[in-house]
């Protein structure tokens, strides 16, 4: 069974705090990805990456990096948190082919 | 630009009334559109991939179809259970990622 864990469904954080969101996909995809959706926006793509230590910026990468180490592990890095990040965060994979994207449940970020 | 537009913004129906969400498309290369459902506070979860004008896919009292310019998801005598927002999304080519419509909420009442 397909299966994208997210390191926490709710966090609250400070402004100017680095914050950290994990995703962690156990379906041996190439690719991964991570979105902000935000009411009446949709969802916005942030980053993506298609291997190993690759990276692509999406349509709104202003304020965020990520980290892709292993195959199975997409990090979001926020490097310092404003009230404007605060959003719900999901992160995809697929495999090249189908190129299905498969949603881990979301983590809902607050930033005060 | 690529663009995809989903209408209406949001659907209230009667259980057991049927309808139909609208995906329209202008990209060039269209390669795959997907459906997802998401629920409030949750991920979207994947429903239907097709592939080329005429495809149809269905699933329980869903049926998705594609033409040249949009796609329909019907909604065959739906059930309050069927309440989420559907999102649909295109794929043009390998190397780029999805390009997504802002969802249709839909709500059934009983």
């Amino acid at each position: 069974d397909v299966k994208v864990t997210q390191s926490s469904r709710y966090l609250v954080k400070r402004t100017g705090e680095k914050v950290f969101l994990e995703c962690v996909q156990d379906m041996d995809h190439e690719n991964m990805f991570w979105y902000r959706q935000d009411p009446g926006l949709g969802l916005r793509l942030i980053y993506f990456s298609y291997d190993v230590k690759m990276k692509e910026k999406g349509d709104i990468p202003e304020g965020y990096s990520v980290s892709r180490e292993k195959k199975e592990r997409f990090s979001l890095i926020l490097e310092s948190a404003s009230t404007n990040q605060t959003s719900m965060y999901l992160c995809a994979s697929s495999t090249t082919g189908p190129e299905t994207q498969y949603f881990g449940p979301g983590t809902r970020l607050l930033v005060l | 630009e690529d663009q995809v537009t989903q209408s209406p913004e949001a659907l209230r129906l009667q259980e057991g009334e049927s309808s139909s969400l609208n995906c329209s498309y202008t990209v060039s290369g269209l390669r795959g559109l997907f459906w997802y459902r998401q629920d409030p506070g949750k991920g979207p979860e994947f429903l239907f991939t097709l592939y080329s004008a005429g495809e149809e896919k269905e699933k329980e009292r869903l049926k998705a179809t594609l033409t040249k310019k949009e796609s329909f998801l019907h909604i065959t005598a739906p059930k309050p259970e069927d309440s989420a927002t559907y999102l649909c999304a295109v794929f043009l080519q390998a190397g780029t990622a999805l390009i997504f419509g802002k969802g249709t909420t839909l709500s059934v009442s009983s």
